[in-house]
Protein backbone atom coordinates (compact mmCIF):
# COMPACT_ATOMS: atom_id res chain seq x y z
CA UNK A 1 0.00 0.00 0.00
CA UNK A 2 1.55 3.41 -0.69
CA UNK A 3 1.89 5.74 2.39
CA UNK A 4 3.26 8.54 3.22
CA UNK A 5 5.05 9.12 6.97
CA UNK A 6 6.35 12.68 8.06
CA UNK A 7 8.20 13.83 11.20
CA UNK A 8 8.29 15.44 13.36
CA UNK A 9 4.48 15.90 13.80
CA UNK A 10 5.54 19.24 15.46
CA UNK A 11 8.87 21.16 15.61
CA UNK A 12 9.80 24.32 18.05
CA UNK A 13 12.74 26.30 16.76
CA UNK A 14 14.14 29.66 17.59
CA UNK A 15 14.96 32.27 14.62
CA UNK A 16 17.99 31.17 12.90
CA UNK A 17 17.88 27.94 14.34
CA UNK A 18 17.99 25.37 11.10
CA UNK A 19 16.39 22.08 11.16
CA UNK A 20 14.74 19.79 8.59
CA UNK A 21 11.49 17.95 8.23
CA UNK A 22 11.48 14.37 7.05
CA UNK A 23 9.10 12.54 4.65
CA UNK A 24 9.21 8.88 4.38
CA UNK A 25 7.50 7.07 1.69
CA UNK A 26 6.46 3.89 0.35
CA UNK A 27 4.85 3.57 -3.59
CA UNK A 28 5.97 1.32 -6.05
CA UNK A 29 6.91 3.69 -9.69
CA UNK A 30 7.60 7.24 -7.63
CA UNK A 31 5.68 9.60 -10.56
CA UNK A 32 6.70 12.84 -8.42
CA UNK A 33 7.10 13.91 -4.34
CA UNK A 34 5.61 17.26 -3.86
CA UNK A 35 5.70 19.76 -0.66
CA UNK A 36 3.25 22.56 0.33
CA UNK A 37 2.53 24.80 2.95
CA UNK A 38 -0.38 25.45 4.62
CA UNK A 39 -1.21 28.41 7.05
CA UNK A 40 -3.60 28.09 9.90
CA UNK A 41 -7.56 28.01 8.15
CA UNK A 42 -6.07 28.79 4.59
CA UNK A 43 -5.78 25.89 1.79
CA UNK A 44 -2.00 24.52 0.92
CA UNK A 45 0.24 26.32 -1.44
CA UNK A 46 2.67 24.14 -3.98
CA UNK A 47 6.37 24.83 -2.88
CA UNK A 48 8.31 21.71 -4.76
CA UNK A 49 8.63 18.91 -6.73
CA UNK A 50 10.82 16.36 -7.18
CA UNK A 51 10.87 13.62 -9.60
CA UNK A 52 14.07 11.64 -8.84
CA UNK A 53 16.57 10.66 -6.57
CA UNK A 54 19.22 13.16 -5.74
CA UNK A 55 17.13 15.67 -7.09
CA UNK A 56 17.28 19.29 -4.83
CA UNK A 57 15.13 22.34 -5.48
CA UNK A 58 15.83 25.41 -3.21
CA UNK A 59 13.42 28.40 -2.28
CA UNK A 60 14.52 31.09 -0.26
CA UNK A 61 15.17 29.63 3.08
CA UNK A 62 13.74 26.28 2.49
CA UNK A 63 15.57 23.42 0.52
CA UNK A 64 13.66 19.88 -0.48
CA UNK A 65 15.94 16.90 -1.12
CA UNK A 66 15.19 13.45 -2.40
CA UNK A 67 16.41 9.89 -2.33
CA UNK A 68 14.73 6.69 -2.91
CA UNK A 69 12.97 6.44 0.25
CA UNK A 70 12.33 9.89 1.72
CA UNK A 71 12.98 13.77 1.06
CA UNK A 72 13.37 16.06 3.52
CA UNK A 73 12.51 20.02 4.00
CA UNK A 74 15.76 21.63 5.50
CA UNK A 75 15.07 25.49 6.74
CA UNK A 76 17.60 27.15 7.08
CA UNK A 77 18.17 30.27 9.11
CA UNK A 78 14.37 30.24 9.91
CA UNK A 79 12.03 33.09 10.96
CA UNK A 80 8.40 33.52 12.17
CA UNK A 81 6.94 33.83 8.90
CA UNK A 82 7.98 30.58 8.35
CA UNK A 83 5.64 28.94 10.79
CA UNK A 84 2.98 27.26 9.26
CA UNK A 85 2.28 23.14 8.56
CA UNK A 86 4.71 21.12 5.75
CA UNK A 87 2.70 18.95 3.83
CA UNK A 88 4.60 16.36 1.68
CA UNK A 89 2.75 13.90 -0.93
CA UNK A 90 3.49 11.38 -3.18
CA UNK A 91 1.86 10.57 -6.74
CA UNK A 92 2.63 6.66 -8.11
CA UNK A 93 2.33 6.37 -11.54
CA UNK A 94 -0.23 3.59 -11.37
CA UNK A 95 -2.70 5.29 -9.55
CA UNK A 96 -3.00 8.55 -12.07
CA UNK A 97 -3.30 12.14 -10.71
CA UNK A 98 -4.41 11.10 -7.44
CA UNK A 99 -1.81 12.76 -4.51
CA UNK A 100 -1.24 10.75 -1.42
CA UNK A 101 -0.79 13.61 1.55
CA UNK A 102 1.34 12.83 4.82
CA UNK A 103 -0.73 14.27 7.93
CA UNK A 104 2.35 16.94 8.09
CA UNK A 105 4.98 18.99 10.19
CA UNK A 106 4.00 21.62 11.98
CA UNK A 107 6.34 24.09 12.40
CA UNK A 108 6.70 26.97 14.83
CA UNK A 109 9.09 29.60 15.09
CA UNK A 110 9.62 31.62 17.74
CA UNK A 111 11.90 35.11 17.81
CA UNK B 1 -6.51 37.59 -10.54
CA UNK B 2 -6.33 33.54 -11.41
CA UNK B 3 -7.39 31.16 -8.86
CA UNK B 4 -9.81 28.90 -7.03
CA UNK B 5 -12.83 30.81 -5.21
CA UNK B 6 -14.39 28.20 -2.30
CA UNK B 7 -17.96 29.38 -0.59
CA UNK B 8 -19.69 29.41 1.82
CA UNK B 9 -15.81 29.08 3.94
CA UNK B 10 -18.24 29.02 7.08
CA UNK B 11 -21.46 26.41 6.77
CA UNK B 12 -23.50 25.07 9.59
CA UNK B 13 -25.75 21.97 8.73
CA UNK B 14 -28.55 20.08 10.64
CA UNK B 15 -28.10 16.35 10.90
CA UNK B 16 -30.31 14.90 8.15
CA UNK B 17 -29.32 18.02 5.60
CA UNK B 18 -27.89 17.41 1.91
CA UNK B 19 -25.37 20.24 1.83
CA UNK B 20 -23.56 21.87 -1.33
CA UNK B 21 -19.71 23.42 -1.54
CA UNK B 22 -19.11 25.63 -4.02
CA UNK B 23 -16.21 25.87 -6.32
CA UNK B 24 -14.91 27.66 -8.92
CA UNK B 25 -11.74 28.43 -10.90
CA UNK B 26 -10.54 30.66 -13.19
CA UNK B 27 -7.46 28.55 -14.11
CA UNK B 28 -8.16 27.44 -17.32
CA UNK B 29 -7.66 24.20 -15.82
CA UNK B 30 -8.89 20.58 -16.58
CA UNK B 31 -8.69 18.75 -13.92
CA UNK B 32 -10.48 19.56 -10.04
CA UNK B 33 -10.24 17.95 -7.19
CA UNK B 34 -12.00 17.75 -3.57
CA UNK B 35 -10.32 16.95 -0.24
CA UNK B 36 -11.37 16.37 3.29
CA UNK B 37 -8.90 17.08 6.01
CA UNK B 38 -9.32 16.45 9.78
CA UNK B 39 -7.54 17.65 12.69
CA UNK B 40 -4.02 15.25 12.78
CA UNK B 41 -5.15 13.98 9.23
CA UNK B 42 -3.39 13.94 6.01
CA UNK B 43 -5.70 14.92 3.18
CA UNK B 44 -7.68 12.56 1.82
CA UNK B 45 -8.96 12.81 -1.56
CA UNK B 46 -13.41 12.62 -1.87
CA UNK B 47 -13.86 12.97 -5.78
CA UNK B 48 -11.73 14.36 -8.79
CA UNK B 49 -12.63 15.50 -12.36
CA UNK B 50 -10.28 15.28 -15.17
CA UNK B 51 -12.38 16.50 -18.18
CA UNK B 52 -15.90 18.07 -18.22
CA UNK B 53 -18.97 15.53 -17.43
CA UNK B 54 -16.54 12.89 -15.96
CA UNK B 55 -14.91 12.28 -12.78
CA UNK B 56 -13.76 9.65 -10.72
CA UNK B 57 -14.34 8.66 -7.26
CA UNK B 58 -11.62 9.07 -4.41
CA UNK B 59 -10.97 7.55 -1.97
CA UNK B 60 -13.27 8.41 0.74
CA UNK B 61 -16.20 8.72 -1.52
CA UNK B 62 -18.97 7.25 0.38
CA UNK B 63 -21.86 9.81 1.45
CA UNK B 64 -20.40 12.62 -1.14
CA UNK B 65 -21.46 13.84 -4.92
CA UNK B 66 -20.20 15.59 -7.35
CA UNK B 67 -20.84 17.44 -10.77
CA UNK B 68 -18.90 18.81 -13.20
CA UNK B 69 -21.25 20.36 -16.04
CA UNK B 70 -18.40 23.44 -17.09
CA UNK B 71 -14.61 23.26 -16.51
CA UNK B 72 -14.81 26.14 -14.29
CA UNK B 73 -17.12 24.16 -11.66
CA UNK B 74 -16.87 20.91 -9.26
CA UNK B 75 -19.57 21.46 -6.80
CA UNK B 76 -19.47 18.96 -4.17
CA UNK B 77 -22.76 17.81 -2.45
CA UNK B 78 -22.69 16.46 1.29
CA UNK B 79 -25.42 14.23 2.04
CA UNK B 80 -27.27 12.79 4.67
CA UNK B 81 -25.50 9.60 4.23
CA UNK B 82 -22.02 10.54 5.58
CA UNK B 83 -21.95 10.04 8.90
CA UNK B 84 -19.34 12.15 10.01
CA UNK B 85 -18.92 15.43 7.62
CA UNK B 86 -18.13 17.90 10.23
CA UNK B 87 -14.24 18.43 8.53
CA UNK B 88 -12.45 21.21 6.63
CA UNK B 89 -13.08 21.06 3.02
CA UNK B 90 -10.56 22.28 0.07
CA UNK B 91 -11.26 22.30 -3.75
CA UNK B 92 -8.11 22.23 -5.73
CA UNK B 93 -7.19 22.43 -9.47
CA UNK B 94 -4.07 21.79 -11.59
CA UNK B 95 -2.68 21.21 -15.59
CA UNK B 96 -3.49 18.16 -17.58
CA UNK B 97 -0.35 16.53 -18.24
CA UNK B 98 2.97 15.53 -16.29
CA UNK B 99 2.77 18.16 -14.29
CA UNK B 100 -1.08 16.80 -12.59
CA UNK B 101 0.68 16.86 -8.74
CA UNK B 102 1.09 20.65 -8.56
CA UNK B 103 -2.15 21.61 -7.30
CA UNK B 104 -4.03 24.91 -6.74
CA UNK B 105 -6.31 25.49 -3.78
CA UNK B 106 -9.13 27.08 -3.00
CA UNK B 107 -9.25 28.65 0.79
CA UNK B 108 -11.09 25.81 1.88
CA UNK B 109 -15.22 25.94 3.21
CA UNK B 110 -15.46 24.37 6.84
CA UNK B 111 -18.52 22.57 7.85
CA UNK B 112 -20.13 21.59 11.39
CA UNK B 113 -22.85 19.16 11.77
CA UNK B 114 -25.15 20.74 14.44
Amino acid sequence: EDQVTQSPEALRLQEGESSSLNCSYTVSGLRGLFWYRQDPGKGPEFLFTLYSAGEEKEKERLKATLTKKESFLHITAPKPEDSATYLCAVQAWQAGTALIFGKGTTLSVSS
Amino acid sequence: DGGITQSPKYLFRKEGQNVTLSCEQNLNHDAMYWYRQDPGQGLRLIYYSQIVNDFQKGDIAEGYSVSREKKESFPLTVTSAQKNPTAFYLCASSTAGFNTGELFFGEGSRLTVL
